[in-house]
Formats: structure tokens, C-alpha cells, sequence
């Protein structure tokens, strides 16, 4: 399967600890996203990348969180200090830059923060 | 800020039957508007998408319907089948931009 993977699928954590999380997008696809989804709503913007290059962030992401692509491919999101309203999906797409309306989304990594 | 508002919240029909989920936007900069299906567990998948010149598409039995004028869109899915139940979340896009989703339709299709 080549679609987008994400790792973890799951993760639990006490408030105030750091989480970071990864992104695998399909391996041609140049631009990458991050969205949160909280239950009952949609997904909402955090930040996307083309290629390397962190092009835009949403005033939902607070100085607490941090995204890196390094080399083009992968992505990592960090939550530091996590707070219970970090409690959410995190998901993940990509896609090719001519077509960014169409994206394809990783499974998700669902954050519970106790 | 909500840019475009979906409706209803959830939706309920019996097999064959022909849902209806209504989108309205505010931004006229907007330039496709995308349906998305999601299952419990997965991430959103793209369905059908159209752009803001074109006041109909089809593709196998989803629809869209585009009213530029009033700045409104809505997604039809004839026939609906037991494996159509999922959530249905209407998009926008601007080039070069994020996706700006709805709130969601939650669809279930009774045998």
C-alpha cells in the first residue's frame, strides 16, 4: 500500500508531557498537510509544507507546536506541554502541487491527553 | 471564523433513497469545491470536486450541484446503498491554500 501512513495511530499522555508524531505522504506528492479533527467536526488547518518549505500556519497552532519536514519527504508534528484541548485527531495529507484540492489523508493519529 | 457551513448534521434514509447535503461559502476567492467521505477509523477520501464555473458534475451516482450566485453547493448521492453510510464533509480551496472543510453530515443508509 502506498498511501499516506501515519505513526502512532494511538497515543495517551498526561498533560505537560511532549508528543511528536510522523507522517509518511505518497512518495511523488510535494506538498504536505496537517489538520486536527475534534469529534463531530471537521478537519481544520494547522500547517503545510511544499517540499521542504513550512508555507503557511494556522493561528490554531500555538507556540507549543512545531512541524518539521526535513528533507522533503517525512513530517513530524510536536505538541510540547500537552494540554487537554489538545485532545484530538491528527491528520495528515498530501498531495501534488497542481492539485492540492485533491488530498489524500493518512489514517490519523488520535491524541488523548489525561 | 467558519467559512462554510454544511447541513444538515446528520441524515438518515432508507436504501435507494436520495440524500441531499447542503454546503454555503462566503468567500468568493475560493476556486474548487470538494466532497470528501469519511469511515470510522479513517482518514477523509476525495469523492467528486468541482469548480465555481460549472453548475453540475456527475460521477457514478454522487452529483454535485453548484449555485454561484448564491454561493451555495450540495451533494446528491442517487440510489444510496447500506455502504454509502459515513460522514460527508463539504470543502473549499483557494490556490495554493489549506482546504477549509465543514462541520460534517453524518449519512446513514437503512437496509
Amino acid at each position: 500500500d502506498t498511501g499516506v501512513s501515519q505513526d502512532p495511530r494511538h497515543k495517551i499522555t498526561k498533560r505537560g508531557q511532549n508528543v511528536t508524531f510522523r507522517c509518511d505522504p505518497i512518495s511523488e506528492h510535494n506538498r504536505l498537510y496537517w489538520y486536527r479533527q475534534t469529534l463531530g467536526q471537521g478537519p481544520e488547518f494547522l500547517t503545510y509544507f511544499q517540499n521542504e518549505a513550512q508555507l503557511e500556519k494556522s493561528r490554531l497552532l500555538s507556540d507549543r507546536f512545531s512541524a518539521e519536514r526535513p528533507k522533503g519527504s517525512f513530517s513530524t508534528l510536536e505538541i510540547q506541554r500537552t494540554e487537554q484541548g489538545d485532545s484530538a485527531m491528527y491528520l495528515c495529507a498530501s498531495s501534488l502541487a497542481g492539485t492540492s484540492y485533491e488530498q489524500y489523508f493518512g489514517p490519523g493519529t488520535r491524541l488523548t491527553v489525561t | 471564523q467558519q467559512q462554510v457551513k454544511q447541513s444538515p448534521q446528520s441524515l438518515i434514509v432508507q436504501k435507494g433513497g436520495i440524500p441531499i447535503i447542503n454546503c454555503a461559502y462566503e468567500n468568493t476567492a475560493f476556486d474548487y469545491f470538494p466532497w470528501y467521505q469519511q469511515f470510522p477509523g479513517k482518514g477523509p477520501a476525495l469523492l467528486i470536486a468541482i469548480r465555481p464555473d460549472v453548475s453540475e458534475k456527475k460521477e457514478g451516482r454522487f452529483t454535485i450541484s453548484f449555485n454561484k450566485s448564491a454561493k451555495q453547493f450540495s451533494l446528491h448521492i442517487m440510489d444510496s446503498q447500506p455502504g454509502d453510510s459515513a460522514t460527508y464533509f463539504c470543502a473549499a480551496y483557494i490556490q495554493g491554500r489549506a482546504l477549509t472543510f465543514g462541520s460534517g453530515t453524518r449519512l446513514q443508509v437503512q437496509p
